[in-house]
């Protein structure tokens, strides 16, 4: 049993390039999530998807593009990378109802130079 | 003003005494609050949820939440060293969104 699983752990792109993050879940889970964390930020929110088929903007979008592929797979695209988006990535799952949110990914670091 | 507000700490407490971490949310309506741990260089993971108003006990912890005040708490009893970490607390809000706070850095010394 995977949970979530987030590709690549780490990667370094140079200012301008693009990349995509990818995330799946095996749980069934109806929620997925992006969030950023830098250092004494906590958890930012990027984008979310409540359910398959609906995206969101979260606390800080700008910059980035989300796919929710099907019920298992919730991608995020930097179409432009600068440095203030270096950072470490987490990917999360969850019950529609919020009830549970137990399940992030282990993470990418991303470092834009 | 951030939906969620946690003080960022550190907190140092000694081994054997009780942690107290607290936070605020700014959302009336929301329903669903949790406690994360996360350890240097890993993933959040979850370790308390709570719903109604009053305590819930699990172990050493205990969440408490007073929807009236929009305050949401953690203590963990018996401090041991390996509860040093970064604790997050998160809230649910209608519509899908789950927001955390800065998060608090917890010490506690042997």
């Amino acid at each position: 049993n995977a949970g979530v699983t987030q590709t690549p752990k780490f990667q370094v792109l140079k200012t301008g390039q693009s990349m995509t993050l990818q995330c799946a879940q095996d749980m069934n889970h109806n929620s997925m999530y992006w969030y950023r964390q830098d250092p004494g930020m906590g958890l930012r929110l990027i984008y979310y998807s409540a359910s398959e088929g609906t995206t969101d903007k979260g606390e800080v979008p700008n910059g980035y593009n989300v796919s929710r592929l099907n019920k298992r797979e919730f991608s995020l695209r930097l179409e432009s990378a600068a440095p203030s988006q270096t950072s470490v990535y987490f990917c999360a799952s969850s019950e529609l109802d919020g009830t549970r949110c137990d399940t992030f990914g282990s993470g990418t670091r991303l470092t834009v130079v | 003003q951030k939906e969620v507000e946690q003080n960022s700490g550190p907190l140092s407490v000694p081994e054997g005494a009780i942690a107290s971490l607290n936070c605020t949310y700014s959302d009336r309506v929301s329903q669903s609050f949790f406690w994360y741990r996360q350890y240097s260089g890993k993933s959040p993971e979850l370790i308390m949820s709570i719903y109604s108003n009053g305590d819930k006990e699990d172990g050493r912890f205990t969440a408490q939440l007073n929807k009236a005040s929009q305050y949401v708490s953690l203590l963990i009893r018996d401090s041991q060293p390996s509860d040093s970490a970064t604790y997050l607390c998160a809230v649910f809000y209608q519509g899908g969104k789950l927001i955390f706070g800065q998060g608090t850095e917890l010490s506690v010394k042997p």
